[in-house]
C-alpha cells in the first residue's frame, strides 16, 4: 500500500521568502506523486505531479517539487512567497494500476505573513 | 468549458435520513472519483466509476454507494446518515483511467448531519 506523510500541518511565512512544504512518501513500487491545493470553501487543484518522466517537476503559480527516490521524499518549494500562496496544501500517491484512487498525505496549511 | 459541477453546494440532513449528492464531470471525461473529506480523517478515497462501472473501492461500509450513467455523470448515496458522515464530499473527474490524468476535482457538497 502507498502512503504520504507530510510534516508540518502548519506552516508559516513571510511574504517573499521561501516556501518549503515537506512530504514523503511510502511505496513498494514505483510511485505517481502529486501535490493539490485548496483555498476555503473550494475544491482541490493540482499544482504539479511526478511520473518518472523527470525528477525536477514545475508546476503552475511559480511551485516546483524534486523526487528524491534515496530520501522517499517529494517536497514543494516556491522561491518566493505571496499572499495568494497561502492556502491548505496536499501531498498524494498513487501506483501504476491503481486508476485514479489517490492517497492524501494530512495536509499543510500555509500562512503568509507581511 | 465547464468544470466539474457538484450539486448541491450545501446540504443539511437528519440523522437515520438518506442523503443524494450528484456530480457532472468535465465534458468528455470518463472516470468520475469521489472523496471525504473531513478535519479528523482528511481526504478519503470512497470509490471510482469508469464506463458506468466501479473500478475501485475505499474502505467505507455499505451505507456509501454510487453510481455512473451513461453520459458520465454520477451520484453517491449515503442512508441511514449518521452524525459523522458530515463532511465535504468532492467529485474528480479524469479523461481517462489511468496515472498519467489529470484529476480535476469539483466544489464540492459539503454535507452537515444533525
Amino acid at each position: 500500500a502507498q502512503s504520504v506523510t507530510q510534516l508540518g500541518s502548519h506552516v508559516s511565512v513571510s511574504e517573499g521568502a521561501l516556501v518549503l512544504l515537506r512530504c514523503n512518501y511510502s511505496s513498494s513500487v514505483p510511485p505517481y506523486l502529486f501535490w493539490y491545493v485548496q483555498y476555503p470553501n473550494q475544491g482541490l487543484q493540482l499544482l504539479l505531479k511526478y511520473t518518472s518522466a523527470a525528477t525536477l517537476v514545475k508546476g503552475i503559480n511559480g511551485f516546483e517539487a524534486e523526487f528524491k527516490k534515496s530520501e522517499t521524499s517529494f517536497h514543494l518549494t516556491k522561491p518566493s512567497a505571496h499572499m495568494s500562496d497561502a492556502a491548505e496544501y496536499f501531498c498524494a500517491v498513487t501506483r501504476t494500476g491503481g486508476g485514479n484512487k489517490l492517497t492524501f498525505g494530512t495536509g499543510t496549511q500555509l500562512k503568509v505573513e507581511l | 468549458k465547464a468544470g466539474v459541477t457538484q450539486t448541491p453546494r450545501y446540504l443539511i440532513k437528519t440523522r437515520g435520513q438518506q442523503v443524494t449528492l450528484s456530480c457532472s464531470p468535465i465534458s468528455g471525461h470518463r472516470s468520475v472519483s469521489w472523496y471525504q473529506q473531513t478535519p479528523g480523517q482528511g481526504l478519503q478515497f470512497l470509490f471510482e466509476y469508469f464506463s458506468e462501472t466501479q473500478r475501485n473501492k475505499g474502505n467505507f461500509p455499505g451505507r456509501f454507494s454510487g453510481r455512473q450513467f451513461s453520459n458520465s455523470r454520477s451520484e453517491m448515496n449515503v442512508s441511514t446518515l449518521e452524525l459523522g458522515d458530515s463532511a465535504l464530499y468532492l467529485c474528480a473527474s479524469s479523461l481517462v483511467q489511468g496515472v498519467n490524468t489529470e484529476a480535476f476535482f469539483g466544489q464540492g457538497t459539503r454535507l452537515t448531519v444533525v
